[in-house]
């Protein structure tokens, strides 16, 4: 079972909005910290944002400061993010992951959605 | 911000040991944990605190951390080893995660 299943990913022209859903399943997702992580293709992993287990605290990495939102519903095991004012650069692989807590690794990933920026 | 340097490339032939470093200012006062992304894949975790196997990991993987420099060794390499491999560290001064750009290991 793919303990973290990602959504939402699309085709979108520069300045427009996605969404992405990630579902988790398998393990006790209230009690996990969770992240975004992107991949442009054939380049490395860059940390996107994380989100406290109750949603209270959120973090972001500074290129997606005020365009990007994380948030998450633990009474339906779902992580979102929601990113608007896209632009080109924001083109990637987006991972969901998971850690145990906020210093720690990040133990569960899912397979990724795509999100491409172009007109 | 923190950043980690890792080299391009490693090449090690089938049985023999693997070495990969990741160098960072006093990355031994850090926490470092290692992610290893098949082609086409989701990263995975194979080494956390330092030297720590998750559960299914082989024994072959093993991680050190001290100075400035952490290192992930895999004995015994095996043709399914082939992959990039991450190492990644909480930096506390930002409070963000930071990624090494990623060694590419290839099992000749």
């Amino acid at each position: 079972e793919v303990p973290l299943v990602e959504s939402g990913g699309g085709l979108v022209q520069p300045g427009g909005s996605l969404r992405l859903s990630c579902a988790a399943s398998g393990f006790t997702f209230r009690n996990y910290w969770m992240h975004w992580v992107r991949q442009t293709p054939g380049k490395g992993l860059v940390w996107v944002s994380r989100i406290s287990r109750d949603g209270s605290t959120t973090t972001y990495v500074d290129p997606v400061e005020g365009r990007f939102t994380i948030f998450r519903d633990n009474a339906k095991n779902t992580l979102f993010l929601q990113m608007n004012n896209l632009r080109a650069e924001d083109t990637a692989l987006y991972y969901c992951a998971g850690s145990r807590d906020y210093d720690e690794s990040f133990d569960y990933w899912g397979q990724g959605t795509l999100v491409t920026v172009s007109s | 911000s923190y950043v980690l340097t890792q080299p391009p490339s490693v090449s090690v032939a089938p049985g023999k040991t693997a070495r990969m470093t990741c160098g960072g200012d006093d990355i031994g006062s850090k926490t470092v944990h290692w992610y290893q992304q098949k082609s086409g894949q989701a990263p995975v975790l194979v080494i956390f605190s330092d030297s720590d196997r998750p559960s299914g990991i082989p024994e072959r993987f093993s991680g050190s951390n001290s100075g400035n420099t952490a290192t992930l060794t895999i004995s015994r390499v095996e043709a399914g080893d082939e992959a990039d491999f991450y190492c990644q560290v909480w930096d506390n001064s930002g409070d963000h995660y930071v990624f090494g750009p990623g060694t590419k290991v290839t099992v000749l």
